[in-house]
C-alpha cells in the first residue's frame, strides 16, 4: 500500500482560477514534506519542503500546508497560468532515514487551460 | 550553474546488450540516488550512495548496478537489460542524505529495451 496518497490524480482549470491539491500520508516517523513540480518530460524541482514545525510555506503563488497531525497536506496554485500545466508530487520523508527512504505520491497532473 | 547532468537522454536498446547511463552533479555533493519512474507506480527508488564508494540498494535494485568512485559521479549500469526495465530514469544529488537536504534531479533518461 503507498504511504502517500494524493488527489484528484487530475484536473482541469482554466487560467486565472485557484486549485488545491492534496496529499494524505502514513509515513511515520514523519520527518519532512516535499512539493515538486515535474514539467512533461523534465526532472522534478522543488517547491517546497516543511517540517513537522511548520504549517504553511509559500514559494510565489504556490503555498503548501502541513497538519503532523492528521498527516495531511495541501498545495494551492493561486491565479493559474499556462506554465502551472505539470504534475506536482508529495514526497515524505522518515526519521532517520531522509533521503534515503522517501515515500513518494504518484502525483496530480495540473492542466491550466486558456 | 548547478546542475545534475544525465547522459544520453534517449536511448533504444536490445535485450542483453549491455548500457550505462551517465549521471554527473557540479555541487560537491555527497549524496547521490538514481530513481525510475513509471506510469501509475511514481518514482522509486533503485540505488544510492552516501559518498565515495559507499552504495546501497533502494527499492528496485534488481538488474542493475552502481558505482562511485568519483564524488561527482555516480553511473547507472545495466548488465543484460530486459524489457522490463523500459522506463524514465533519474538521478539525483543533494548535499548529504540528510532529512533537510534538499534533492535536485536530472533531466531523466528514457530508455527502451526491445
Amino acid at each position: 500500500k503507498n504511504q502517500v496518497e494524493q488527489s484528484p490524480q487530475s484536473l482541469i482549470i482554466l487560467e486565472g482560477k485557484n486549485c488545491t491539491l492534496q496529499c494524505n500520508y502514513t509515513v511515520s516517523p514523519f520527518s519532512n514534506l516535499r512539493w515538486y513540480k515535474q514539467d512533461t518530460g523534465r526532472g522534478p524541482v522543488s517547491l517546497t519542503i516543511m517540517t513537522f514545525s511548520e504549517n504553511t510555506k509559500s514559494n510565489g503563488r504556490y503555498t503548501a500546508t502541513l497538519d503532523a497531525d492528521t498527516k495531511q497536506s495541501s498545495l494551492h496554485i493561486t491565479a493559474s497560468q499556462l506554465s502551472d500545466s505539470a504534475s506536482y508530487i508529495c514526497v515524505v520523508s522518515a526519521r532517520p532515514y531522509g533521503n534515503n527512504r522517501l515515500a513518494f505520491g504518484k502525483g496530480n497532473q495540473v492542466v491550466v487551460i486558456p | 550553474e548547478a546542475q545534475v547532468t544525465q547522459n544520453p537522454r534517449y536511448l533504444i536498446t536490445v535485450t542483453g546488450k549491455k548500457l550505462t547511463v551517465t549521471c554527473s552533479q557540479n555541487m560537491n555533493h555527497e549524496y547521490m540516488s538514481w530513481y525510475r519512474q513509471d506510469p501509475g507506480l511514481g518514482l522509486r527508488q533503485i540505488y544510492y550512495s552516501m559518498n565515495v564508494e559507499v552504495t546501497d540498494k533502494g527499492d528496485v535494485p534488481e538488474g542493475y548496478k552502481v558505482s562511485r568512485k568519483e564524488k561527482r559521479n555516480f553511473p547507472l549500469i545495466l548488465e543484460s537489460p530486459s524489457p522490463n526495465q523500459t522506463s524514465l530514469y533519474f538521478c539525483a544529488s543533494s548535499q548529504t542524505q540528510d532529512k533537510s537536504s534538499e534533492q535536485y534531479f536530472g533531466p531523466g533518461t528514457r530508455l527502451t529495451v526491445t
